[in-house]
């Protein structure tokens, strides 16, 4: 079963309307999670690293006001996409790094559609 | 940098053998990863080296060179469902647990 649960999995909003994805960590609990965006046929681009009780830690580019994340809990963390714009639209994934470090756990993904 | 580099787009018949090929830098190197993602779904596990050799899961086997900075992924006995991305992503020490990602390659299985 899903070992890392994250909704919604489709969202469609009107530009300058936010929107907030939650994943959930379903057995160990993820002291760190990390958000990916993914445009069409490219690759997994980092956004940011949650860690649980303090502030993400955001990759060069990614705007902190824009996309806010928080990780108040060891089994949730939430990104937000605030004033979304049509140029947001895209994949976002969320992933823990397993208990055993040999895997890595991927939510489902959250496709985001700005209109 | 760190950069990863995979080939961007294969094509391979249905029933063959097709190797997607994997190079990084070497440098801090702490593990491989392939991973499986079908269009507009997250990407699957499906496997992780941190030593030389190959390891074999079913038609799925992975290969790492760590003094080549080189790994494949052998994916046999084709079928038309394997038609995915392949990506590729390197663990390196001291890196915050981030993944480094690779491009991805596009493979494209015909009948």
């Amino acid at each position: 079963g899903a070992v890392v649960s994250q909704h919604p999995s489709r969202v469609i909003c009107k530009s300058g309307t936010s929107v907030k994805i939650e994943c959930r960590s379903l057995d160990f609990q993820a002291t760190t999670m990390f958000w990916y965006r993914q445009f069409p046929k490219q690759s997994l681009m980092l956004m940011a690293t949650s860690n649980e009780g303090s502030k993400a830690t955001y990759e060069q580019g990614v705007e902190k006001d824009k996309f806010l994340i928080n990780h108040a809990s060891l089994t949730l963390s939430t990104l937000t996409v605030t004033s979304a714009h049509p140029e947001d639209s895209s994949f976002y994934i969320c992933r823990k790094r397993g208990g055993m470090d040999t895997e890595a756990f991927f939510g489902q993904g959250t496709r985001l559609t700005v209109v | 940098g760190q950069n990863i580099d995979q080939p961007t787009e294969m094509t391979a018949t249905e029933g063959a053998i097709v190797q997607i090929n994997c190079t990084y830098q070497t440098s801090g190197f702490n593990g491989l990863f392939w991973y499986q993602q079908h269009a507009g779904e997250a990407p699957t596990f499906l496997s992780y080296n941190v030593l030389d050799g190959l390891e074999e899961k079913g038609r799925f086997s992975s290969f790492l060179s760590r003094s080549k900075g080189y790994s494949y992924l052998l994916l046999k006995e084709l079928q038309m469902k394997d038609s995915a991305s392949y990506l590729c992503a390197v663990k390196y020490a001291g890196n915050n647990r981030k993944l480094i990602w690779g491009l991805g390659t596009s493979l494209a299985v015909n009948p």
